[in-house]
């Protein structure tokens, strides 16, 4: 399929925020998809958006999904040493359950 | 939040041997599964959608001889990967969805595949 586009790596203090960005490719997906990745783990959803909604807010995760540029990013809050992981944004296929991932973005908090 | 229950979460095997890997949903039935495939530093790659009693409908490329998936059950479905070669190494991990208006498919927590 087409790609989804990710950042792949993304370096921020602790404390400060973290933005990661997304382009993904259908604009026919009903949901879109934030999974976290711990090294030799599986995935663990983080957040979701419906696709006709502007922003969705989860304690410290914003979520911004602008539906004309097809550009989907995730705030991060207060980043801790334990958000380093590996952060992929998804589409669904054809609005259904099975997804398209970016490459994943690579998050590193430092001390 | 629902279960899936990948097994093993990781195998060494033989170049020409087979290896199942189960994809199991505990604590709810599962309509569809899909397997996915992550070679390192990479994204997870939908490999094939797996309907329960019916035949999987794979992905462009991948080849369904070699990946065998059987879903006999709503709580099952398993992938063979039959005459490995160290080039299947890679990590597979399968989620399922309950088929109901759910906002998610839940994942397994994946199996890492060396064929040695």
């Amino acid at each position: 399929g087409e790609d989804v586009e990710q950042s792949l790596f993304l370096s921020v203090r602790e404390g400060d925020s973290s933005v990661i960005n997304c382009t993904y490719t259908d604009s026919s997906s009903t949901y879109l998809y934030w999974y976290k990745q711990e090294p030799g783990a599986g995935l663990q959803l983080l957040t979701y958006i419906f696709s006709n909604m502007d922003m969705k807010q989860d304690q410290r995760l914003t979520v911004l999904l602008n539906k004309k540029d097809k550009h989907l990013s995730l705030r991060i809050a207060d980043t801790q040493t334990g958000d380093s992981a590996i952060y992929f944004c998804a589409e669904s296929i054809n609005s259904g359950y099975a997804l398209n991932f970016g490459k994943g973005t690579s998050l590193l908090v430092t001390p | 939040g629902a279960v899936v229950s990948q097994h093993p979460s990781w195998v060494i095997c033989k170049s020409g041997t087979s290896v199942k890997i189960e994809c199991r949903s505990l604590d709810f039935q599962a309509t569809t599964m899909f397997w996915y495939r992550q070679f390192p530093k990479q994204s997870l790659m939908l490999m094939a959608t797996s309907n329960e009693g019916s035949k999987a409908t794979y992905e462009q490329g991948v080849e369904k001889d070699k990946f065998l998936i059987n879903h006999a059950s709503l709580t099952l479905s398993t992938l063979t990967v039959t005459s490995a070669h160290p080039e299947d190494s890679s990590f597979y991990i399968c989620s399922a969805d309950e088929g109901q208006q759910n906002t998610e498919a839940f994942f397994g927590q994946g199996t890492r595949l060396t064929v040695v």
